[in-house]
Order: C-alpha cells, then sequence, then structure tokens
C-alpha cells in the first residue's frame, strides 16, 4: 500500500511569512495527526482529525496556526506568520483507529521548515 | 507534555551486542508502543504492547511493559549497523493521541 504522503519535503521562508504543508494519509485510516518535531526532541501533537472533525487540537497554537482536513481525506497545516521558534519537522501521521491500537500509526517523511 | 522519558539518551554499542533502551511514564495508560526514526526521516512503528501485556516478542525485538513500576523496555539483540536510528516511546490512554518521549539515539557500529 502507499505510504503517507507528504508536501514539500524541505522549506525555508522568512519569519512572518506564511507557509502551508499538505499531507495525503493512507487510504481509508479515519484518523489523521500533525505533530511538530524541534531537533532533538520527540514529536509533539499539534492537531488530531477524526475523519474531517478536529479531535483534540488544545497544543496548536490557534494565532498563528490552522489546519483543515477536507472531506476527511487530504489536510493542510498552515503557519501564518511564521517565527523562528517555528522551525522544526512537521510530521504527518495516520491511523485505521484512534491510538493506532491495531497496527500504531504510519508517518510521513516530514516537512522540514527553517524561519531565518 | 511529554509523558514518556527515554533512557539512556544515547547508546553506542558494536555490531553483534544486544541494546537495551527503558522508557519511563508519569500516568496509566492504555498501550505503549516503540518507534524506530531514521536520520532525516518519518517514524516507523515497531511494536505495541497493551497495558494488560508483561512482554511481547517481534524479531529480534523484545519489548517488556511493567506498569506497576510505569516502565517498559526495549531490548534489540544481534544489532545490525541498519539499527542505527532514534528511538521513542509513545503511550496513549483510551481514546487519545500518542504522547512521545524525547528518544535513545542508538549507534551501531561495525
Amino acid at each position: 500500500e502507499a505510504g503517507v504522503a507528504q508536501s514539500p519535503r524541505y522549506k525555508i521562508i522568512e519569519k512572518r511569512q506564511s507557509v502551508a504543508f499538505w499531507c495525503n494519509p493512507i487510504s481509508g485510516h479515519a484518523t489523521l495527526y500533525w505533530y511538530q518535531q524541534i531537533l532533538g526532541q520527540g514529536p509533539k501533537l499539534l492537531i488530531q482529525f477524526q475523519n474531517n472533525g478536529v479531535v483534540d487540537d488544545s497544543q496548536l497554537p490557534k494565532d498563528r496556526f490552522s489546519a483543515e482536513r477536507l472531506k476527511g481525506v487530504d489536510s493542510t497545516l498552515k503557519i501564518q506568520p511564521a517565527k523562528l521558534e517555528d522551525s522544526a519537522v512537521y510530521l504527518c501521521a495516520s491511523s485505521l483507529d484512534i491510538s493506532g491500537q491495531v497496527y500504531g500509526y504510519t508517518f510521513g517523511s516530514g516537512t522540514r521548515l527553517t524561519v531565518v | 507534555s511529554q509523558q514518556g522519558e527515554e533512557d539512556p539518551q544515547a547508546l553506542s554499542i558494536q555490531e553483534g551486542e544486544n541494546a537495551t533502551m527503558n522508557c519511563s511514564y508519569k500516568t496509566s495508560i492504555n498501550n505503549l508502543q516503540w518507534y524506530r526514526q531514521n536520520s532525516g526521516r518519518g517514524l516507523v512503528h515497531l511494536i505495541l504492547i497493551r497495558s494488560n501485556e508483561r512482554e511481547k516478542h517481534s524479531g529480534r525485538l523484545r519489548v517488556t511493559l511493567d506498569t506497576s513500576k510505569k516502565s517498559s523496555s526495549l531490548l534489540i539483540t544481534a544489532s545490525r549497523a541498519a539499527d542505527t536510528a532514534s528511538y521513542f516511546c509513545a503511550t496513549d490512554q483510551a481514546g487519545t493521541a500518542l504522547i512521545f518521549g524525547k528518544g535513545t539515539t542508538l549507534s551501531v557500529s561495525s
């Protein structure tokens, strides 16, 4: 089966600019996650979707970050305006069920964002 | 918030040796999972152990879970250079997304 697709692979922007990341999960996976991974740390959950509804966005900095999942399939994560501390790898993952209790999560390769 | 804490932060061994990584967590869990991340790549699911299980095996991997001590260990036997990666434990409570630890960086030299 095809994996989780993410684009772009790398992005360099100046602070205060905006940026968007795209994710296409595995077909049939109802749950989609966006994680932020700062260098040297573990992934931190930003938002979790179940189909096209938000389950948990408690750690999403809503003053600058937004995310949507159109028709319960693809998802887009946007940052506007970006800050230097947003430099990180943004990982998209999907699972058949909430918490990945059957087969775990499948991650994409991530988008490495550098804010200068 | 960080639920799991891996120990050690970094581990260097020779090919053929065993590697053991530990994970401690703070609150009761539903499941505990281990993931591997090669440099510059996404995470790959290795193994899942449920809160009512004590030990699980998958190939060269052995995971134990002690819910009374809120800890888990991942043993990789007969390590290979290809096992060089970061390893993360992740936990969930019923219905919640996974919370990851900071990871253990394993280096296997030939």
